[in-house]
């Protein structure tokens, strides 16, 4: 069984600036992928950023980046120069086997 | 198509009805999968298919959710006997391989049970 925990329910960043979002995770699979998905209201599910497991190098897209802590099961999101666009639900995704397990997700506000 | 497809967008039901929901996922993706999301929460996985094969149902909440993919392409999910507690948005995601590499995501229904 796999479970997600993202223990920030609300974030608040100004715009241009650092925001970092937090994630835990537990898997009993030593093969997996990490993910962060962006959810607007348009309910379009969107994928922001993926980090293979069996890299230890940190992924990075853009303004977005991680930093994976696997033996401590962690996973932050952090957005860089935070724009008007990134306001939307973040979602902290692992995926072992078949199945995507979601957190519980992380509301993004950004203040112009 | 560019992507995952889901109609209708949106869909009211009287409790008793029966629903289907369709998803066409992107051209020649070999995964398909459909998760529910209740209000403010994470979607939660309800079934997966490999082409037409439904390998995973394990996460359907009861018998009166069917969901079947008979050609390998188009996907329909079918809640009979409505309940309130159904009331949900339902995401079809596909991916192109066996795995999760990515999974690319429809906009979703809105189920309203009433």
């Amino acid at each position: 069984a796999q479970t997600v925990t993202q223990s920030q329910p609300e974030m608040s960043v100004q715009e241009a600036e650092t925001v970092t979002l937090s994630c835990t995770y537990d898997t009993s699979e030593s093969d997996y992928y990490l993910f962060w998905y962006k959810q607007p209201p348009s309910r379009q599910m969107i994928l922001v950023i993926r980090q293979e497991a069996y890299k230890q190098q940190n992924a990075t897209e853009n303004r977005f980046s991680v930093n994976f802590q696997k033996a401590a099961k962690s996973f932050s999101l952090k957005i860089s120069d935070s724009q008007l666009g990134d306001a939307a639900m973040y979602f902290c995704v692992s995926n072992a086997g078949n199945m995507l397990t979601f957190g519980g997700g992380t509301r993004l506000m950004v203040k112009p | 198509g560019a992507g995952v497809s889901q109609s209708p967008r949106y869909k009211v039901a009287k409790r008793g009805q029966d629903v289907a929901l369709r998803c066409d996922p992107i051209s020649g993706h070999v995964s398909l999968f459909w998760y529910q999301q209740a209000l403010g929460q994470g979607p939660e996985f309800l079934t997966y298919f490999q082409n037409e094969a439904q390998l995973d149902k394990s996460g359907l909440p009861s018998d009166r959710f069917f969901a079947e993919r008979p050609e390998g392409s188009v996907s329909t999910l079918k809640i009979q006997r409505t309940q309130q507690e159904d009331s949900a948005v339902y995401l079809c995601a596909s991916s192109r391989d066996r795995g999760y590499t990515e999974a690319f995501f429809g906009q979703g229904t809105r189920l309203t049970v009433v």
